[in-house]
This record gives C-alpha cells, sequence and structure tokens, in this order.
C-alpha cells in the first residue's frame, strides 16, 4: 500500500464546477503539501498544511490530522485549472524529502 | 521565496551518452533534491543534495549512474550517464524553502531514443 493515496486519478469538470480532490496518509508527517503540475512538467507549490484550513484565491485546502486526510477544493473551476494535482508529504523524523501521491488528472472544459 | 532555473528544459538524446542538467537557485539553501518522475508515474526522488559532501542517493539510484555535483549553496547539476530509453523521464530538482513549502525547477524533460 503507497503511504500517500490520491482520488480520483482523474477528473473532468465542466467550467464553473466546483471541484473536489481527495488525499489520504498511512504515516506520521509533519506537513502535507498540495502541488500543480501543468503539461511542461514545471510543479508549482499550492499549500503547505500542518493544520486545519488555508485559502487562496477560488482554492481551498483542508486537513484532518486525527482522520489523516487532506481535501483540495477548486471553486467555480475554469479550463485554466487543468493540470495534474499532487498531494505530497514530509514524513516526521525522516529527512526533509517528499513522498508523492499519484497525482489527479483535471481537466476543466469550456 | 526562492526561484529556481532548470536546464535544459527538455532534450533529445541518442542511448549511450550523457546529459548534463543544472539548477541555479537565487539565493543559498542547504539541500537540493533530485526527483525522477518517469511517464505516468509521480515524483521519485533519487539523492538530496549537500554542499561540500557527496549526495545521498535513494535505493535502487547509484552514483555510477546519476552523479550529482554540489559546489556551493546555490547551484547543483545531475548527469544522467550512459543513457538507455528506460531513462526517458522529467528530471526535477527542488528546495525546502522551511515553512513556505518546496520551490521546484521547471523540469527536464529527456527523451533517449
Amino acid at each position: 500500500k503507497n503511504e500517500v493515496e490520491q482520488s480520483p486519478q482523474n477528473l473532468t469538470a465542466q467550467e464553473g464546477e466546483f471541484i473536489t480532490i481527495n488525499c489520504s496518509y498511512s504515516v506520521g508527517i509533519s506537513a502535507l503539501h498540495w502541488l500543480q503540475q501543468h503539461p511542461g512538467g514545471g510543479i508549482v507549490s499550492l499549500f503547505m498544511l500542518s493544520s486545519g484550513k488555508k485559502k487562496h484565491g477560488r482554492l481551498i485546502a483542508t486537513i484532518n490530522i486525527q482522520e489523516k486526510h487532506s481535501s483540495l477544493h477548486i471553486t467555480a473551476s475554469h479550463p485554466r485549472d487543468s493540470a495534474v494535482y499532487i498531494c505530497a508529504v514530509g514524513i516526521s523524523g525522516s529527512a526533509r524529502q517528499l513522498t508523492f501521491g499519484s497525482g489527479t488528472q483535471l481537466t476543466v472544459l469550456p | 521565496s526562492a526561484v529556481i532555473s532548470q536546464k535544459p528544459s527538455r532534450d533529445i538524446c541518442q542511448r549511450g551518452t550523457s546529459l548534463t542538467i543544472q539548477c541555479q537557485v537565487d539565493s543559498q539553501v542547504t539541500m537540493m533534491f533530485w526527483y525522477r518522475q518517469q511517464p505516468g508515474q509521480s515524483l521519485t526522488l533519487i539523492a538530496t543534495a549537500n554542499q561540500g559532501s557527496e549526495a545521498t542517493y535513494e535505493s535502487g539510484f547509484v552514483i555510477d549512474k546519476f552523479p550529482i555535483s554540489r559546489p556551493n549553496l546555490t547551484f547543483s547539476t545531475l548527469t544522467v550517464s550512459n543513457m538507455s530509453p528506460e531513462d526517458s523521464s522529467i528530471y526535477l530538482c527542488s528546495v525546502d524553502r522551511g515553512s513556505s513549502g518546496y520551490t521546484f525547477g521547471s523540469g527536464t524533460r529527456l527523451t533517449v531514443v
């Protein structure tokens, strides 16, 4: 079993829809990261969470430490949101590298 | 927050040759991480590069195949040696910005023919 599991693997939405991507992990973590990867391969860090909720524009990330679960929400989705969204965790007591989920390919149709 | 310039952005190489990927960070950082992303897969850590010491490689990756240099606190290179088609991947460098999260390079898309 992977230490970080994401769902769904693929998601297609219509423009304007509310989108949720889920991430579950099975290890103790120091922080959880949501990343966005565009087709060219570059990765942008969206959020780093250790508790609670963060919001940036139309993006909201939440984490429940007790349940070892995080969600990334996109409100009023737009075609430019189409990308791969990756959940990654820093494992407690480990060196500072990240362990990655398999990613969610999001396609938002106009 | 740190900005990383990664070069080249893409390359097509002949099997048996080597490619060196560079990452330049606009501020000093202690650790840099090198990742590989094979087609359709998530990122896998190759090695952690500290300035002034040898890189620490993850299981399945060896220095002879992926030599890394870290001559100072703002620069690192990863070489993919004696390439085969199985090395076709995206290679990314990354730095830890502490409370600000991680910054990634723009990636190098390597195709080996």
